[in-house]
């Protein structure tokens, strides 16, 4: 099955740097990469996604993208903000979502703290 | 509002007892997951169903049991086999088959053991 490693564990950056998280995934046939954001007490929401037809994506302060080739993809996050801080957690899948292997695999997160 | 509710927030188990947590979608989506999330950890996939009255365990099935009755609706069940219950159970749902599988999360319900 597919396995996602997301690394670093912790990453704390002063307000107004630049944060960059990294997952590898195993599964060529992965298609589908969503990044989301969960703070203390509440669930996971996405707040960016990729599909394997592009390379990058942008979105406000934050950008994904995607290597295929070396099966890795990153989030970055610009000019970080104290509202930032919280767990990010990655994952792959594949579609057609209609068998056991097709299912999201997570990351194991990563916890960013943004010092004021 | 269309969302993914859990209850209760905080449940409390006491020994040898089965405790029931409640999620319901108005997404209309056709999967539903519950994960289990200890401390510091990541996302521990238990249990998922792609569509009413069917259901395949996910990486750590033993000690729960779930049931998908409506499609609105996937209780988790944890029992008196679970020896370590304690932690952080979240709902999840998505469009399903065919679709690029955003997963929406619920708010989540903290299990302890007394």
């Amino acid at each position: 099955g597919e396995n996602v490693e997301q690394h670093p564990s912790t990453l704390s950056v002063q307000e107004g740097d630049s944060a960059v998280i990294k997952c590898t995934y195993s599964d060529s046939a992965s298609n589908y990469f969503p990044w989301y954001k969960q703070e203390l007490g509440k669930g996971p929401q996405l707040i960016i996604d990729i599909r394997s037809n592009v390379g990058e994506k942008k979105d406000q302060r934050i950008a994904v993208t995607l290597n295929k080739t070396a099966k890795h993809f990153s989030l970055h996050i610009t000019e970080t903000q104290p509202e930032d801080s919280a767990v990010y957690f990655c994952a792959a899948s594949r579609t057609p979502f209609n068998t056991n292997a097709g299912k999201s695999t997570f990351g194991d997160g990563t916890t960013l703290t943004v010092k004021p | 509002d269309g969302g993914i509710t859990q209850s209760p927030k905080y449940l409390f188990r006491k020994e040898g007892q089965n405790v029931t947590l409640s999620c319901e979608q108005n997404l209309n989506h056709d999967a539903m997951y519950w994960y289990r999330q200890d401390p510091g950890q990541g996302l521990r996939l238990i249990y998922y169903s792609q569509i009413v009255n069917d259901f395949q365990k996910g990486d750590i099935a033993e000690g729960y049991s779930v049931s998908r009755e409506k499609k609105e609706s996937f209780p988790l069940t944890v029992t008196s086999a679970q020896k370590n219950p304690t932690a952080f159970y979240l709902c999840a749902s998505s469009r399903g088959q065919g679709s690029y599988e955003t997963q929406y999360f619920g708010p989540g319900t903290r299990l302890l053991v007394l």
